[in-house]
C-alpha cells in the first residue's frame, strides 16, 4: 500500500527559481514529517521536518507547507542551486515507531545552470 | 564522530543463495534499522534492532533477518535470493527511544544484484 504520494517525478527548474515538491498521506495518526535529501551514490540525509502542530517551518532556502485538512504537505526550495539537484523524498512516521518511516516514491530535481 | 559505515558495497549474488551484510552505526547511537530500495524508489522499511532484538518489522519474508551486537553493529542476512531481491540496501542508525528517535542518519548502502 502506498501510504504516502509524492509528485512529481522528476522536476527540472531553472537556477534561481522555485522548487516545489507534493505529498499526500493517508494515515492521520502520522506525527512527524520528515524530507530526505539524497545524492548518487549516498544515504538518504535528513534536510527537514514537520510536526503537524504548525503549517509551515523554514530552514534557511527550504520551507515545508503543511496542510493537516488536506493530508498534504509540501517542500519548497527557494532560490534554487545547481547544488541542490539530488532526488528528495517526503517521508511519515509515528514517533512512537521510531525509525520506521514511511517514504514516498522520490522527485528527481535537476536544477540548469 | 564517524557517520554509519556498510559493507560491502556492491556485490552480485545468484538466485537461491544466501547473503549478509553489515553496518556499523554513528558512534553514540543504540538503534539499527534497515532498508531495501528498489532502483527509482523510495526506501522500505525492513526492520529495527534496539538492545540487540527486533523492534519492529516491514512487510517483509522471515527470509530477511538480522542481528544487532553489543557494540551496537548489524548484520542483514537474506536466504534463497530472489531476482526481486535486486536493490541498495541502507543501515541507518538513531537514539532509539528518545526524542532523537526519528532522526536517522543512514550510510550509503550496500548494492546487491541478484542474477
Amino acid at each position: 500500500q502506498q501510504q504516502v504520494k509524492q509528485s512529481p517525478q522528476s522536476l527540472i527548474v531553472q537556477k534561481g527559481g522555485i522548487s516545489i515538491i507534493n505529498c499526500a498521506y493517508e494515515n492521520t495518526a502520522f506525527d512527524y514529517f520528515p524530507w530526505y535529501q539524497q545524492f548518487p551514490g549516498k544515504g538518504p540525509a535528513l534536510l527537514i521536518a514537520i510536526r503537524p502542530d504548525v503549517s509551515e517551518k523554514k530552514e534557511g532556502r527550504f520551507t515545508i507547507s503543511f496542510n493537516k485538512s488536506a493530508k498534504q504537505f509540501s517542500l519548497h526550495i527557494m532560490d534554487s542551486q545547481p547544488g541542490d539537484s539530488a532526488t528528495y523524498f517526503c517521508a511519515a512516521t509515528l514517533e512512537s515507531s521510531a525509525s520506521k518511516i514511511i517514504f514516498g516514491s522520490g522527485t528527481r530535481l535537476s536544477i540548469r545552470p | 564522530e564517524t557517520g554509519v559505515t556498510q559493507s560491502p558495497t556492491h556485490l552480485i549474488k545468484t538466485r537461491g543463495q544466501q547473503v549478509t551484510l553489515r553496518c556499523s552505526s554513528q558512534s553514540g547511537h543504540n538503534t539499527v534499522s534497515w532498508y531495501q530500495q528498489a532502483l527509482g524508489q523510495g526506501p522500505q522499511f525492513i526492520f529495527q534492532y534496539y538492545r540487540e532484538e527486533e523492534n519492529g518489522r516491514g512487510n517483509f519474508p522471515p527470509r530477511f533477518s538480522g542481528l544487532q551486537f553489543p557494540n551496537y553493529s548489524s548484520e542483514l542476512n537474506v536466504n534463497a535470493l530472489e531476482l526481486d531481491d535486486s536493490a541498495l540496501y541502507l543501515c541507518a542508525s538513531s537514539l532509539g527511544m528518545s526524542s532523537g528517535a526519528n532522526v536517522l542518519t543512514f550510510g550509503a548502502g550496500s548494492r546487491l544484484t541478484v542474477l
